[in-house]
């Protein structure tokens, strides 16, 4: 059962336009919503966090959008960089079966083409 | 901002042997720590959560006596492969809870096993 899910494996955005990366969830127990960015052999580094009460959180360029009727986060990159081109990885926390935990999406490989 | 470092970076073990991998917060302290495994082109998959002073929460198909978790103290957990076979072969992450919130968590470089 894939609690947290990335439908496109992969996004190519030309430089300089917006990269907008998708995530959808199942559990309505989930308090927090994460965005990692992993480069190849390397472990992921936190981007950007959006609590649940929240709908909007913005730091720099970017920008994570939570829909909680839908189930829904995303996240927007605007301007893209070449720089930015990585894995991203929504992830969600919150208490499940009694241990607080941190599920992964499966991951969004962005090209960000110069 | 907080740095967890793992070690080793990447290992490589014949068949039948055992492998152990360090976890570190280096600058603060960490009650729980958790376990991921990455396959290529999956997920980060949570294996285990590791907690000091007891018995580590082991994820539904994870079986606990293959891979064995240990929080020795406050800065420190292990995983260790037992009798590792090929398929063991992954990516192996771990993290911990930021300080005094659990909406961010800081992660450690990985370790790559390669298991003969």
């Amino acid at each position: 059962d894939q609690q947290v899910k990335q439908n496109s494996p992969s996004l190519s955005v030309q430089e300089g336009r917006i990269s907008i990366l998708n995530c959808d969830y199942t559990n309505s127990m989930f308090d927090y919503f994460l965005w990692y960015k992993k480069y190849p052999a390397e472990g992921p580094t936190f981007l950007i966090s959006i609590s649940s009460i929240k709908d909007k959180n913005e730091d720099g360029r970017f920008t994570v959008f939570l829909n909680k009727s839908a189930k829904h986060l995303s996240l927007h990159i605007v301007p893209s960089q070449p720089g930015d081109s990585a894995v991203y990885f929504c992830a969600a926390s919150g208490d499940t079966s009694g241990t607080y935990k941190y599920i992964f999406g499966t991951g969004t490989r962005l090209k960000v083409l110069a | 901002g907080a740095v967890v470092s793992q070690h080793p970076s990447w290992v490589i073990c014949k068949s039948g042997t055992s492998v152990k991998i360090e976890c570190r917060s280096l600058d603060f302290q960490a009650t729980t720590m958790f376990w991921y495994r990455q396959f290529p082109k999956q997920s980060l998959m949570l294996m285990a959560t590791s907690n000091e002073g007891s018995k580590a929460t082991y994820e539904q198909g994870v079986e606990k006596d293959k891979f064995l978790i240990n929080h020795a103290s406050l800065t420190l957990s292990t995983l260790t492969v037992t009798s590792a076979h090929p398929e063991d072969s992954s990516f192996y992450i771990c993290s911990a809870p930021g300080q005094g919130t659990q909406e961010t968590q800081y992660f450690g470089p990985g370790t790559r096993l390669l298991v003969l």
